[in-house]
Order: C-alpha cells, then structure tokens, then sequence
C-alpha cells in the first residue's frame, strides 16, 4: 500500500515569514512529485510539480526533493494571508501510470 | 479558457438508483482523473485514463465504473450507489510535463453526492 504522509496542522505562520511544509512517501518506485493548494470549499490547484533530486523555484515557492530519503518539501517564502489553505502532497509512480496519491493535507494559516 | 466541467454539482439520490456524473475538458488533454475527498481522508483517485479507451484502477475503484469513449469526456458511474460512497467528487484532466511545456493540471468544481 503506497503511503503519503503530511502533518495535518495546522501550522500558524507570521506573515513575511516563510512557512515549511513536509510530505513522506513510502513507495521507493515514485517519480514524480506535486504540491497543490486547495482554498476552503474550492478545487485543489496545481501549484508546483518537480521530478528531479534537488530545489525547484517558482517565484514565493520552492519545492525540494529527496528521494533517498523519500522526502519532498515546499517552502513559502514570503507568506501572506492569501496562502492560507490546505497544501496537498500528491505522488504519481512509475512510467506508464497516473496513478496518483495523496496526503491528507496540511492546514496553513498565516496570521497577519 | 481552460475548463473542467462536471454535472450535476449537487446530487441526493436513494441506495441503488444508477447514477452518472459527467465531466468534460475542453484543453485536449489526454490524461483525465476521478478523486473522492472525504473528511480525515484526503483525496483517494478512484480511476484515471490516459487515452480514448484506455482507463485503469485508482486506490479505490470499488463501486465505480467509468468509460473514455471520446477525448474530451470521462462519466462516473455508480451502477448501484450506497451511503458510503456519500462524497465530494472531483474529475481532473492533466497533461504532462514535455521538453518545453510544463505539467499542467485542472481540476473540475467538484460534485457534492449524497446518497440515503
């Protein structure tokens, strides 16, 4: 069974401050890797995506991955009220697939 | 624009009444997904197709049908619905990264079903 873990939060950040969220996987054959952020009552939305060891920049974000240690981050830089939702973790394995799973999402609140 | 639409948006039906949730993609996407969220849950994918005729399992397919006739529609069906598929519903259509596009992704505005 492929497990995706995030802590659920909530995680209370200052705005300007830069807010980390973590995700774990267990399933060593995954190859691609995605951050989503879903507002309250609203569709998830794709927000990073990244394949590759290493740090993925895209403007206030940046993803990291490791997957030896089958560890994918997503920092917010910056953070601002408007940030403040559920951030899902999703990870699709193999070529051939799209077989995605997901964390159950971690909570973020950045407090003016 | 890019869209992703599903209907009906609301659904109450009764235990065993077949029900179809329709979704449709106008990007010509050749990847389309179907998610339940649950509460304490998160998002499960119930089945994905990534062509016209080709769909597979997600981790919860149990209960569920689908079918990818034409590119551009991906139905839900519940031949036989009951009080555990109550659930916010969401299709997806995706297409990957390539050498000089990115991965892009879009989900539809979910489809809230309760089922008595």
């Amino acid at each position: 069974q492929k497990e995706v873990e995030q802590n659920s939060g909530p995680l209370s950040v200052p705005e300007g401050a830069i807010a980390s969220l973590n995700c774990t996987y267990s399933d060593r054959g995954s190859q691609s890797f995605f951050w989503y952020r879903q507002y309250s009552g609203k569709s998830p939305e794709l927000i990073m995506f990244i394949y590759s060891n290493g740090d993925k920049e895209d403007g206030r974000f940046t993803a990291q991955l490791n997957k030896a240690s089958q560890y994918v981050s997503l920092l917010i830089r910056d953070s601002q009220p408007s940030d403040s939702a559920t951030y899902l973790c999703a990870v699709k394995t193999g070529a051939g697939s799209y077989q995605l799973t997901f964390g159950k999402g971690t909570k973020l609140s950045v407090i003016p | 624009e890019a869209q992703v639409t599903q209907n009906p948006r609301y659904l109450i039906t009764v235990t065993g009444k077949k029900l179809t949730v329709t979704c449709s993609q106008n990007m010509n996407h050749e990847y389309m997904s179907w998610y339940r969220q649950d509460p304490g849950l998160g998002l499960r994918q119930i089945y994905y197709s990534m062509n016209v005729e080709v769909t597979d399992k997600g981790d919860v397919p149990e209960g569920y049908k689908v079918s990818r006739k034409e590119k551009r529609n991906f139905p839900l069906i519940l031949e036989s619905p009951s009080p555990n598929q109550t659930s916010l519903y969401f299709c997806a259509s995706s297409s990957p990264a390539g050498d000089t596009e990115p991965e892009t992704q879009y989900f539809g505005p979910g489809t809230r079903l309760l089922v008595l």
